[in-house]
């Protein structure tokens, strides 16, 4: 059990629309990351967030945003969907005096038709 | 920069058979971090272990075992006398740095244990 969950656990957009998936972890989990893993690959990293400002950012377009709240909650933001958007999104926490080790959430299913 | 490879996409073995899957990375940093992960198909990244590159030495928990080699940037997994519970993707992954950095992760090996 790693205290990470995410909701939606499944989602289905139409090309062009916007999305929010969310992220709930643990109190003192002040790092959280998201990734996308498209079928068949290894996960991709979007971005992290520590103490609610932006820690880094990955390989994807500023459609991509998102925000971390003060009770260790976050928002991965996709906006203008595509395709290729189908994936699905991880989100990963650290745990206080362990920031190296990431335990992930069970994810959520985006298909975009 | 940063780059994992998993050259093994499947492998499937019988139950009980011991299976190792490969894992070599790239980096500059002098200071970084490997992991593996586990994916059964409910799609949930399950932590299994974490080395820094201070630590060559190899470990062991129950049925796996963790064989980490910098002079061939190799950092492989083996499982013993595998279980059909075993079945699922495992994949390697690299940080930088100190801290919560970002993963790198490899294409992952898809394991089938048979009974």
């Amino acid at each position: 059990e790693t205290g990470v969950t995410q909701s939606p656990t499944h989602l289905i957009k139409t090309r062009g629309q916007q999305v929010t998936l969310r992220c709930s972890s643990q109190s003192g989990h002040n790092t959280v990351s998201w990734y996308q893993q498209a079928l068949g690959q290894g996960p991709q990293f979007i971005f992290q967030y520590y103490r609610e400002e932006e820690n880094g950012r990955g390989n994807f377009p500023p459609r991509f945003s998102g925000l971390q709240f003060p009770n260790y909650s976050s928002e991965l933001n996709v906006n203008a969907l595509e395709l290729d958007d189908s994936a699905l999104y991880l989100c990963a926490s650290s745990l206080p005096g362990q920031l190296i080790t990431q335990y992930f959430g069970p994810g959520t299913r985006l298909l975009v038709l | 920069a940063q780059k994992v490879t998993q050259a093994q996409t499947e492998i499937s073995v019988v139950e009980k058979e011991d299976v190792t899957l490969d894992c070599v990375y790239e980096t500059r940093d002098t200071t970084y971090y490997l992991f593996w992960y586990k994916q059964p198909p409910s799609g949930e990244l399950v932590f299994l272990i974490r080395r820094n590159s201070f630590d060559e030495q190899n470990e062991i928990s129950g049925r796996y075992s963790w064989n980490f080699q910098k002079s061939t940037s190799s950092f492989n997994f083996t499982i013993t006398a595998s279980q059909v519970v075993d079945s699922a993707v495992y994949f390697c992954a690299l940080s930088e740095g100190e801290g919560a950095q970002k993963l790198v992760f490899g294409q992952g090996t898809r394991l089938t244990i048979n009974p």
